[in-house]
């Protein structure tokens, strides 16, 4: 079993659609979980951490379940600007991050 | 604007040269960063320099050199690399190595023919 999974899509989805991606993640001593995103051809941006208790930034929600070791991102009212890969990252067992595969998003006009 | 620097953008290699990619953060940041991206994969870590040493090799062959002089520099040394180590060269760097959010510099793309 891969140390953190995620669906790789590609979801497509209209413009003002809500989106959600999960992400499981196998150690369950990890602490740090962040999520990515990357345009195409650009490098992987810091898009928000995942706190415990959940944090929102704007249209975008990130929520940490423990107990079914799984993160989640859920976008709201999803813009153009959107479409991107988005990677969820998690500190494994070697104590280092480990990124997902990563999910393509494409929201269509 | 990325506040880690990687210098150049692009460089085109024949694989009996030799080349160094260079990355820059003046952001007090004491983990610094190698990652290799293919197309449509996730970066992949290749070494981790925490305090300025060595602290990850995820079994690079030894075609590929790091160093780091201070810590606001990392270097990759390139030797008789091969046409398949053509790929997205990522610097990053973060506060402590582990646990911490990683900036990532804006890449090289590398081609080796």
């Amino acid at each position: 079993r891969k140390e953190v999974e995620q669906d790789p899509g590609p979801f497509n989805v209209p413009e003002g659609a809500t989106v959600a991606f999960n992400c499981t993640y196998s150690n369950s001593a990890s602490q740090s979980f962040f999520w990515y995103r990357q345009d195409c051809r650009k490098e992987p941006k810091l898009l928000m951490s995942v706190y415990s208790s959940g944090n929102e930034d704007g249209r975008f929600t990130a929520q940490l379940n423990r107990a079914s070791q799984y993160i989640s991102l859920l976008i709201r009212d999803s813009k153009l600007s959107d479409s991107a890969t988005y990677l969820c990252v998690v500190d494994g067992s070697a104590r280092q991050l480990t990124f997902g595969s990563g999910t393509q998003l494409t929201v269509l006009p | 604007d990325t506040e880690v620097t990687q210098t150049p953008k692009h460089l085109v290699m024949g694989m009996t040269n030799k080349k160094s990619l260079k990355c820059e953060q003046h952001m007090g940041h004491r983990a610094m960063y190698w990652y290799k991206q293919k197309a449509k994969k996730p970066p992949e870590l290749m070494f981790v320099y925490s305090y300025e040493k060595l602290s990850i090799n995820e079994s690079v062959p030894s075609r590929f050199s790091p160093e780091c002089p201070n810590s606001s520099l990392l270097n990759l040394h390139l030797h008789a690399l091969q046409p398949e180590d053509s790929a997205l060269y990522l610097c990053a760097s973060s506060q402590v190595a582990g646990n911490s959010p990683l900036h990532f510099g804006n890449g090289t793309r590398l081609t080796v023919t």
